[in-house]
C-alpha cells in the first residue's frame, strides 16, 4: 500500500518570503500522480499543483512549484513571495495512474505573518 | 459550473439517529468519491463510484454507513445509526475520465454526532 509522509506539521513564514513544504511517499509503482492540496479556513479543499511521475520537469504553478526527487520519493512544494491568504493546511497526496484512491498525508498547517 | 455540491454544510444530531449527507457532482464527471477527515486518520476514501455503479467500497467504515448513486448528479452517505465517533469532516470529490486524476472536492459537511 502507498503512503505518504509529511514530517512538518506546522510551519510559519513572513509575508512576501518563499517557504518550502516537505513531503515524502513510498511505492512500488513506476508511474503515477502527486498533488499538493491546499485547505484554507472554509474547509474547502483547492488543488495548487499536480505531476506526473514520468515528467522530469518539475511543474510550476505561478508562485507554487515543486521540486520532484523521484528517486528519493520525495515531493516538496515551494510558496514564493508568500500571501497572506496562502495560510492553509496543505496536503500532499499520491495516485496510481491504473487507479483512482487519492492517499493524503498527515498535513501541514502553514501560518503567512504580515 | 457550480463545482461539487454538499449538503448540508453542518449536521448536528444524537447518538442512534440516521444521517444523509448529499452531493450533486459537477456535470459531466463520471466518478465520484466520499472521503472522511478526522484528527485521528487524517483523509481516508471511503467508498467511490464510476458511472453510478460503487467501484471501491473498501473503506466504508462497517456496515452502519451505506452509499447510494441513483444517477448520473445526485449521491447520498447514510449513516445509521450514528455514532459519536462518526463525527467527521466528510467530501464529495468529482472527476471526469477525460482529465488526468484531477478530482475536485466539495466543501464538506461537518457532521457532529452528540
Amino acid at each position: 500500500a502507498q503512503t505518504v509522509t509529511q514530517s512538518q506539521p506546522e510551519m510559519s513564514v513572513q509575508e512576501a518570503e518563499t517557504v518550502t513544504l516537505s513531503c515524502t511517499y513510498d511505492t512500488s509503482e513506476s508511474n503515477y500522480y502527486l498533488f499538493w492540496y491546499k485547505q484554507p479556513p472554509s474547509r474547502q479543499m483547492i488543488l495548487v499543483i499536480r505531476q506526473e511521475a514520468y515528467k522530469q520537469q518539475n511543474a510550476t504553478e505561478n508562485r507554487f512549484s515543486v521540486n520532484f526527487q523521484k528517486a528519493a520519493k520525495s515531493f516538496s512544494l515551494k510558496i514564493s513571495d508568500s500571501q497572506l491568504g496562502d495560510t492553509a493546511m496543505y496536503f500532499c497526496a499520491f495516485m496510481e495512474t491504473s487507479g483512482s484512491r487519492l492517499t493524503f498525508g498527515e498535513g501541514t498547517q502553514l501560518t503567512v505573518n504580515p | 459550473d457550480a463545482g461539487v455540491i454538499q449538503s448540508p454544510r453542518h449536521e448536528v444530531t444524537e447518538m442512534g439517529q440516521e444521517v444523509t449527507l448529499r452531493c450533486k457532482p459537477i456535470s459531466g464527471h463520471d466518478y465520484l468519491f466520499w472521503y472522511r477527515q478526522t484528527m485521528m486518520r487524517g483523509l481516508e476514501l471511503l467508498i467511490y463510484f464510476n458511472n453510478n455503479v460503487p467501484i471501491d467500497d473498501s473503506g466504508m467504515p462497517e456496515d452502519r454507513f451505506s452509499a447510494k448513486m441513483p444517477n448520473a448528479s445526485f449521491s447520498t452517505l447514510k449513516i445509521q445509526p450514528s455514532e459519536p465517533r462518526d463525527s467527521a469532516v466528510y467530501f464529495c470529490a468529482s472527476r471526469s475520465s477525460g482529465v488526468k486524476n484531477i478530482q475536485y472536492f466539495g466543501a464538506g459537511t461537518r457532521l457532529s454526532v452528540l
